[in-house]
């Protein structure tokens, strides 16, 4: 099956740009996400690209994505403190619109 | 419209009792979803709907059972609890498209 995976944890200062990687192992997306999910709440979806896009930019957030490397990143530039939470790469290759998700990165951003 | 409402948020359940976690959506999806989170371990897909009447299996399903009677309910069924279904569950829906998948907030159960 597919096998979405991230690094755990990313600590980062206010102010400077953070950087969330996620690689997966399925080719057929047709999106992939960004949910963002803060302590004791459900997922948000923050952001989201179409697999024929190499990059999308909304705001703070820039997306990047390498398909022949599988390799899909969060940037967030001018990190605050109301950034921290966990970060979900996922994607829609599992059919029926099913969403795969990656295990998450926790983002601590310190003051 | 409040989108995908779960109930309740909160439940702890002894070993062998049973119980339904509610999921409802006001959107008309089709497509309906119950996901488990645990720590480290990103979103388990348990059971899928998509459609009134249809349900299959996902990636994590012993334990567990659904129905999808009317478009707009999927309760997700736990008979035995066992301590390995601690767990945060969340419930979704999407009209056909998965970018518009929308989750509900969640409900934190403890089996003990």
């Amino acid at each position: 099956g597919e096998d979405v995976e991230q690094s755990l944890f990313l600590s980062v200062r206010e102010g400077d740009s953070s950087v969330i990687n996620c690689t997966y192992t399925d080719s057929s997306s047709t999106y992939l996400y960004w949910y963002k999910q803060e302590p004791g709440a459900g997922l948000q979806l923050l952001t989201y690209i179409f697999s024929n896009m190499d990059m999308k930019q909304d705001q703070r957030l820039t997306v990047l994505l390498n398909k022949k490397d599988k390799h899909l990143s969060l940037r967030i530039a001018d990190t605050q403190t109301g950034d921290s939470a966990i970060y979900f790469c996922a994607d829609d290759s599992g059919g029926y619109q099913k969403v795969t998700f990656g295990t998450g990165t926790k983002l601590q951003v310190i003051p | 419209n409040a989108g995908v409402t779960q109930t309740p948020k909160f439940r702890i359940l002894k070993i062998g009792q049973s119980m339904t976690l509610q999921c409802t959506q006001d959107m008309n999806h089709n497509y309906m979803y119950w996901y488990r989170q645990d720590p480290g371990m990103g979103l388990k897909l348990i059971y899928y709907s998509v459609g009134a009447g249809i349900t299959d299996k996902g990636e994590v399903p012993n334990g567990y059972n659904v129905s999808r009677s009317t478009t707009e309910d999927f309760p997700l069924r736990l008979e035995l609890a066992a301590p390995s279904q601690t767990s945060v569950y969340f419930c979704a829906g999407s009209p056909g498209q998965s970018s518009e998948t929308r989750f509900g907030s969640g409900t934190r159960l403890t089996v003990v």
